[in-house]
């Protein structure tokens, strides 16, 4: 099946440090990936939809500046969360779609980030 | 606008069919979606129904679909303690990409 990876599974940053998490889809080529944040026993909230080799797409209230999001291949997308504060610690999740009309999303293990 | 809805905990025994409920808003949906989620691990893909049909059934699990209700169910049979996890039902969202996510339903099996 397909397989999407994440790299780290968790970090510790101090405040105001700048943290990269990647993710990786295996064994398939996603033209689309989906960033999602998920605060403990709360559901996953959609950050930003990116899609290779153009801008990504937040949503309302996701700060573009202090989430960057670059999807440079069709197996790879990293998001950057820049000066990074104790209310960013999370679980974040991504997500792709193969490119081959597929609708299913197959998620990464997610990276659990804290902020000290 | 869009929104997802499910009960957020059930208990059941060891043995037992598990039932979890979900009801959407958005009646233009093509695709409906059944996720699990152990403790501190991503989301697993268990199953989705395409909104042309009634139900679907693959091993253990079966999904019904009401399509006038908006109603969307996860019967699970023969529970299993390895079934404890937390289920999210989504649905695509008006523009056909992302996923719109309940808030989970806690299933607890016990021995």
């Amino acid at each position: 099946g397909a397989v999407v990876s994440q790299h780290p599974s968790w970090v510790i940053c101090k405040s105001g440090t700048s943290v990269k998490i990647e993710c990786r889809s295996l064994d398939f080529q996603a033209t689309t990936m989906f960033w999602y944040r998920q605060f403990p026993k709360q559901s996953l909230m959609l950050m930003a939809t990116s899609n290779e080799g153009s801008k990504a797409t937040y949503e309302q209230g996701v700060e573009k500046d202090k989430f960057l999001i670059n999807h440079a291949s069709l197996t790879l997308s990293t998001l950057t969360v820049t000066s990074a504060h104790p209310e960013d610690s999370s679980f974040y999740i991504c997500s792709a779609r193969s490119g081959a009309g597929g609708h299913e999303q197959y998620f990464g293990p997610g990276t659990r980030l804290t902020v000290t | 606008g869009e929104d997802v809805e499910q009960s957020l905990f059930l208990s059941v025994r060891e043995g037992d069919s598990s039932v979890i409920n979900c009801t959407y808003t958005d009646s233009s949906s093509t695709y409906l979606y059944w996720y699990k989620q152990e403790p501190g691990a991503g989301l697993q893909l268990l199953t989705y129904i395409f909104s042309n049909m009634d139900m679907k059934q693959d091993q253990r699990l079966t999904v019904l679909l009401n399509k006038k209700d908006k109603h969307l169910s996860l019967r699970i049979a023969d529970t299993q303690t390895g079934d404890s996890a937390i289920y999210f039902c989504a649905e695509k969202d008006q523009a056909g990409t992302a996923l719109i996510f309940g808030k989970g339903t806690t299933l607890s099996v016990s021995s």
